[in-house]
């Protein structure tokens, strides 16, 4: 099956370390991009991926990083810097940006 | 610069019933524009989108949506609900140029569908 898997489903931090969120997808798509998601607001651009070992800052990037080291994968680091880090996330992808976004079934992090 | 506007946060409908969800947008070009649905602690699934062919357009499930520039609105309507159709929905602005990776995601409207 082709899609987009994340990992893990559910992840609980304690405050000050930092966890890496995973992304993967086989859809052989150049783009990719992570999502935060807060209730009841619209999903907010965290970093997006044009190309591998490319990557750019998207609207709240501040206390988050980002690799690109292979096409299939696009992991997400939330740092301690983050100050308010318990959200739903979301990675997607796209052959190009003319095309729709395809996501994964999202990470679920909760500071404890 | 693009935005979009969910115009309800919450909508209840009986089964069987029709659905409509508003949305406006605003794009200094012409946009591409989408509508996803989510279910509870899931991703995005898309329904439909509209890159400028025709206006009205069919997605999955019996959804569709009709672009109308004149008014910048792009409404997803339904002629008759399902249980299953109970989810979060979110309308989606690509803007245009082309080649701008970047999206606007509505705040979301909430269905619900009751028996």
């Amino acid at each position: 099956d082709g899609g987009i898997t994340q990992s893990p489903k559910y992840l609980f931090r304690k405050e000050g370390q930092n966890v890496t969120l995973s992304c993967e997808q086989n859809l052989n798509h150049d783009a990719m991009y992570w999502y935060r998601q807060d209730p009841g607001q619209g999903l907010r651009l965290i970093y997006y991926s044009q190309i591998v070992n490319d990557f750019q800052k998207g609207d709240i990037a501040e206390g988050y990083s980002v690799s690109r080291e292979k096409k299939e994968s696009f992991p997400l680091t939330v740092t301690s810097a983050q100050k308010n880090p318990t959200a739903f996330y979301l990675c997607a992808s796209n052959r190009d940006p003319n095309n729709e976004q395809f996501f994964g079934p999202g990470t679920r992090l909760t500071v404890l | 610069a693009q935005s979009v506007t969910q115009l309800d946060s919450h909508v209840s409908v009986s089964e069987g019933t029709p659905v409509l969800l508003r949305c406006n947008y605003s794009s200094s070009y012409s946009p591409s524009l989408f509508w996803y649905v989510q279910h509870p602690n899931k991703g995005l699934q898309l329904l439909l989108k509209y890159t400028s062919a025709a206006t009205l357009v069919k997605g999955i499930n019996g959804f569709e949506a009709e672009f109308k520039k004149s008014e910048t609105s792009f409404h997803l309507t339904k002629p008759s609900a399902h249980m299953s159709d109970a989810a979060e929905y979110f309308c989606v602005v690509r803007p245009s140029p082309p080649n701008d990776y970047k999206l606007s995601f509505g705040a979301g409207t909430t269905v619900t569908v009751r028996a």
